[in-house]
């Protein structure tokens, strides 16, 4: 099955500056990787996704990138603002049919204005 | 974008009861649902995957007669954890497949239960 291994576990940036969160995964067969954000007691938020056939997409201050050679893809966010404080996890498909998707293990981002 | 409901969002009980957990797709159908655990600090941990008109697939290690999942409609899955015990106590999430979106998983708010 999918292994998911997510780093840094926790991260503390100054507003303004950039946060690089990393996950690598296992099956070669994966071809869809989705980020999620979640803020304390609330559900988890996608805010971006990419799929195996591009090995970059940005939507403004967000962006992911995947390489599929050495498995592993990366969400990177730039001009960083107290409201990026959250915990954001990375997923990726589990083999085996549903769409079903196995989770990092997150990163704890604490923006300091 | 599509809206997934849960209900109740917070549910306290005392041991040996069984509680349900209500997941809703609001605008759009869902073949498939999943049912996540979440425990303090921790990451969602999948229970299974409930799909509509037949039986719920369960995750290794999840007990498919405490975790009682029914998806009857393409709009609706139920959770029932059946005699709770505190350490079931969590905070239970569910998530939707849109039906013509093929990858995106949209999550409900989420049931925090607590088990006395």
């Amino acid at each position: 099955g999918e292994n998911v291994e997510q780093h840094p576990s926790t991260l503390s940036v100054q507003e303004g500056d950039s946060a690089v969160i990393k996950c690598t995964y296992s099956d070669s067969a994966s071809n869809y990787f989705p980020w999620y954000k979640q803020e304390l007691g609330k559900r988890p938020q996608l805010i971006i996704d990419i799929r195996s056939n591009v090995g970059e997409k940005k939507d403004q201050r967000i962006a992911v990138t995947l390489n599929k050679t050495a498995k592993h893809f990366s969400l990177h966010i730039t001009e960083t603002q107290p409201e990026d404080s959250a915990v954001y996890f990375c997923a990726a498909p589990i083999s085996g049919g549903y769409q079903k998707v196995t989770f990092g293990t997150g990163t704890k981002l604490q923006v300091i204005p | 974008g599509a809206v997934v409901s849960q209900h109740p969002s917070r549910v306290i009980c005392k041991s040996g009861t069984s509680v349900k957990i209500e997941c809703r797709s609001l605008d759009f159908q869902a073949t498939t649902m999943f049912w996540y655990r979440q425990f303090p600090k921790q990451s969602l941990m999948l229970m299974a995957t409930s799909n509509e008109g037949s039986k719920a697939t369960y995750e290794q290690g999840v007990e498919k007669d405490k975790f009682l999942i029914n998806h009857a409609s393409l709009t609706l899955s139920t959770l029932t954890v059946t005699s709770a015990h505190p350490e079931d106590s969590s905070f239970y999430i569910c998530s939707a497949r849109d039906l013509f979106e093929s990858d995106t998983q949209y999550f409900g708010p989420g049931t925090r239960l607590t088990v006395l």
